[in-house]
Formats: C-alpha cells, structure tokens, sequence
C-alpha cells in the first residue's frame, strides 16, 4: 500500500517552454502533497506544500508563479514549471500523506527535469 | 532552509560488517525518521520513531529516538550489497507536517 507515481519519470524541454509534472496517489487518498526538488549529490528541499482544493503553500524562495501547483483532487497534484530556464534542471519528487491513521510521506519515484 | 547534521557524509565498508550514521539537531523534533535513496529514484521510508528513548528495529536494521529529542541513529548490520544507497534521515516537529532532510550519508558495499 501507500503507492505514489510520478508522471513523466524523465523529460527534456527547450529553455521558455512549460512542463507539467503529475503526482498520483495510486491507492490512497492524499489530503497534502508535498513537491520537492533535489540537486545532485544533494538534500531534499521543500518547494511546497499542497492541499487538496485550496492553494498551494510555497517555501520561501520558491517562485509561486513560475512553479504552479494545482491539487485539484485528493489523488492527483501537478507541478508546472513555466518558462523553463536551464537553471531549473533538477529531480523534482512529490509526496503524499494518506491521513487518517498514518501520517507519513510517501514518495514518488521523481520526475528528471533537463532544460536546453 | 532548516537542515539535520547528518554523519558521516560517506562510507565505504566491506559486505558483512555493521554500520552506524546519525543526525543531529539543535531544534526538537516529535518524530525522527530514516529513509533510504537509490540513483534516480524516490527516498522509500525504512524507520518511523515517534518517542525521545525509542528504539526500534526493521529486519537488520534499528533505529533509536535520542532521549534530548535533537538526535537519532540508524545502524545496519551484516551489510550486503543492496544496502548501498543515500541513506537520509528527517525530522518533523513544533506541530508542522513539514519533513526536514538531513544532507545523507553515501554507503558503499564491497562484495
């Protein structure tokens, strides 16, 4: 139990161009998801938290409206990086929490973000 | 960010023997966790603890809940070569859902 997905696993996209990232909680509903970006050889570091059906809380130092995030159901969360620059190449991973009795995140397996 | 002070940063280790890593903190948290990192893919979660003085144990691997509630440790014994990974621990306190991540530690297994 506890399955979360990640769509696309990889994709690569021309600097100025929009990507969106799914995260999908396969057999559980998520109340929060959370979306994470990792630089190589580096840490986890939180970009924002999301809850279903109201806006999405950013990490200082995250742009909000570069990096779009809709929760727009309790299994679904999407990440759009807009206008993409070669500076936002990364590993962007998401997380769900199931609630109820358990109230830890789950991962996805991350999206590899390469932008020419 | 808020970030654990996570050692060693790496260790290279022959198959068979016991490992050791740990995470500090000088904030308190309520709940110390262990989580596991292979190449490009998501952490998966190995060890939850919930209590300062908490000890507990996943097949080869056990994990205790430092008893100032700033420090935990994950030991591994008789390592295999699967073991290899980042191994990450997080932290989560003060009433926030947020996971704060420790910088890994690198294990490297010798057959």
């Amino acid at each position: 139990g506890a399955v979360v997905s990640q769509h696309p696993s990889w994709v690569i996209c021309k600097s100025g161009t929009s990507v969106k990232i799914e995260c999908r909680s396969l057999d559980f509903q998520a109340t929060t998801m959370f979306w994470y970006r990792q630089f190589p050889k580096q840490s986890l570091m939180l970009m924002a938290t999301s809850n279903e059906g109201s806006k999405a809380t950013y990490e200082q130092g995250v742009e909000k409206d570069k990096f779009l995030i809709n929760h727009a159901s309790l299994t679904l969360s999407t990440l759009t990086v807009t206008s993409a620059h070669p500076e936002d190449s990364s590993f962007y991973i998401c997380s769900a929490v199931p609630g109820l009795a358990d109230y830890e995140q789950y991962f996805g397996p991350g999206t590899r973000l390469t932008v020419t | 960010g808020q970030q654990l002070n996570q050692s060693p940063q790496s260790m290279f280790i022959q198959e068979g023997e016991d490992v050791s890593m740990n995470c500090t903190s000088s904030s308190i948290f309520n709940t110390w966790l262990w989580y596991k990192q292979d190449p490009g893919e998501g952490p998966v979660l190995l060890i939850a603890l919930y209590k300062a003085g908490e000890l507990t144990s996943n097949g080869r691997l056990t994990a205790q809940f430092g008893i100032t509630r700033k420090d935990s440790f994950l030991n591994i014994s008789a390592s295999i070569p699967s073991d290899v990974g980042i191994y990450f621990c997080a932290g989560r306190g003060g009433g926030s859902e947020k996971l704060v991540f420790g910088k890994g530690t690198k294990l490297t297994v010798n057959p």
